[in-house]
């Protein structure tokens, strides 16, 4: 079993939609968790941090730890054709440490 | 622009060669990562150092070995390459301490034929 599991789609939505992403995680130990954007062929893009469990907001982007399921999310509103990529979450045990990636979730947002 | 750099870009070599993949951090980061990206496997670590000094290793092979100079860049040299070398190699960038976030460069695409 996969320390992170990601369901890797792909994932199709209409322009202006809400896109859920999720990630579950087997490792109680992790206590930092991120996600990262992907555009094909490219360095992965941090987008959201996240220390432990709690909410947090960046625009159109919420991230949200629930660490008692183990099980992260990462919300995006008024979805743009410009939103479509690939979709990583990470995460870590402490700081200064190794990042454990899921597989990523492919998403495409139709115009 | 996350501020990571990496070079060369692509490289295309032939099996049993060797390459080096070169990555500067960010001005002021102290770790260096790199990652394996293939289809298959995802994003996979591979080896960190913090400040010159390896800190942990990960799914690295022994064809393998990488280091940081005193100027903080660091080179991952593979060797022997094979044909399931072929990937993208990724090396991300943080402060170091108790900082988690890491910044990735725009990766270098390994082809071996």
């Amino acid at each position: 079993q996969k320390e992170v599991e990601q369901d890797p789609g792909p994932l199709s939505v209409p322009e202006g939609a809400i896109v859920s992403l999720n990630c579950t995680y087997s490792n109680s130990a992790f206590q930092y968790f991120m996600w990262y954007r992907q555009y094909s062929r490219k360095g992965p893009e941090l987008l959201m941090y996240t220390y432990s469990s709690g909410n947090k907001e960046d625009g159109r982007f919420t991230a949200q730890v629930d660490k008692s399921s183990k099980y992260i999310s990462l919300f995006i509103r008024d979805s743009q054709p410009s939103d479509s990529a690939t979709y990583l979450c990470a995460m870590s045990a402490r700081g200064n440490e190794k990042l454990t990636f899921g597989t990523g979730t492919r998403l495409t947002i139709i115009p | 622009d996350s501020g990571v750099t990496q070079t060369p870009k692509h490289l295309i070599t032939a099996t049993g060669q060797r390459v080096t993949l070169r990555c500067s951090p960010r001005s002021g980061d102290l770790s260096v990562y790199w990652y394996q990206q293939s289809l298959d496997q995802g994003l996979q670590f591979l080896i960190q150092y913090y400040n010159g000094e390896e800190r942990a290793k990960g799914n690295i092979l022994e064809r393998f070995s990488a280091q940081q100079f005193p100027d903080l860049h660091s080179e991952l040299n593979l060797s022997s390459l094979e044909l399931g070398d072929s990937a993208l190699y990724f090396c991300a960038s943080s402060v170091g301490g108790a900082v988690s976030e890491q910044y990735f460069g725009p990766g270098t695409r390994l082809t071996v034929t």
